[in-house]
């Protein structure tokens, strides 16, 4: 099956500054999201990005599907932005997630 | 649209209990999947019910199963409890089956002592 991988597995940022995260996938697909778990147990849908570049707000992805990565980048961290950030691929119908990184941003 | 709701929200049971989780998806998508997290994990496939019928199942033995009514809302099953079952369970919709994008509820968390 597909092996997904992200890094860096944590990160501490302090309030405003940016990062970038990173997942690794074993082979081709044809469905790729992120997501942000909150405190709360909460899987928050990021993008839905099976290729090229979206924004929204503070973050934007990209995904080179011919290279097997995708970034997710965080502009001018916030407190609320702390949480998991898992991204996700479809397997014959099923979401494999990749390991996660935990960000953790103080004021 | 309604989103996925999930309930209850959290639950304890007794090793050997049997519990029933439940899940109503999000209008208009007609796949739920579940998935297990444990602790400082990712989540884990558990099955994916389409047209009520299960189409696809992860590395999970026949105690936990599953039902999907003609309204597309779902239920996990999980008999003989285990104290490894304590995890947070995931319900995610999705349309169309195998490519569209998917949306969690909030999960339900189980503890079994």
């Amino acid at each position: 099956g597909i092996q997904v991988e992200q890094s860096p597995p944590d990160l501490i940022l302090q309030e405003g500054a940016n990062s970038t995260l990173r997942c690794n996938f074993s082979d081709s697909v044809n469905n790729l999201q992120w997501f942000h778990q909150n405190p709360w147990g909460q899987l928050i849908n990021l993008f839905y990005i099976p290729s090229g570049t979206k924004q929204n707000g503070r973050l934007s992805a990209t995904t080179v599907a011919t290279e097997r990565y995708s970034l997710l980048y965080i502009s001018s961290s916030q407190t609320t932005d702390s949480g998991v950030y898992f991204c996700a691929v479809v397997d014959t119908d099923k979401l494999i997630f990749g390991t996660g990184t935990r960000l953790q941003v103080f004021p | 649209e309604t989103g996925v709701t999930q309930s209850p929200t959290h639950l304890i049971k007794t090793r050997g209990q049997q519990v029933t989780l439940r899940c109503s998806s999000q209008s208009g998508h007609n796949t739920v999947s579940w998935y297990q997290q444990a602790l400082g994990q990712g989540p884990q496939f558990i099955f994916q019910y389409y047209r009520e019928e299960e189409n696809g199942r992860g590395n999970f033995p026949p105690r936990f199963s599953g039902l999907q009514f003609p309204n597309y809302s779902s239920e996990l099953n999980v008999n003989a409890l285990e104290l490894d079952d304590s995890a947070l369970y995931l319900c995610a919709s999705s349309f169309p089956i195998g490519s569209g994008s998917y949306t969690f509820g909030s999960g339900t968390r189980l503890t079994v002592v």
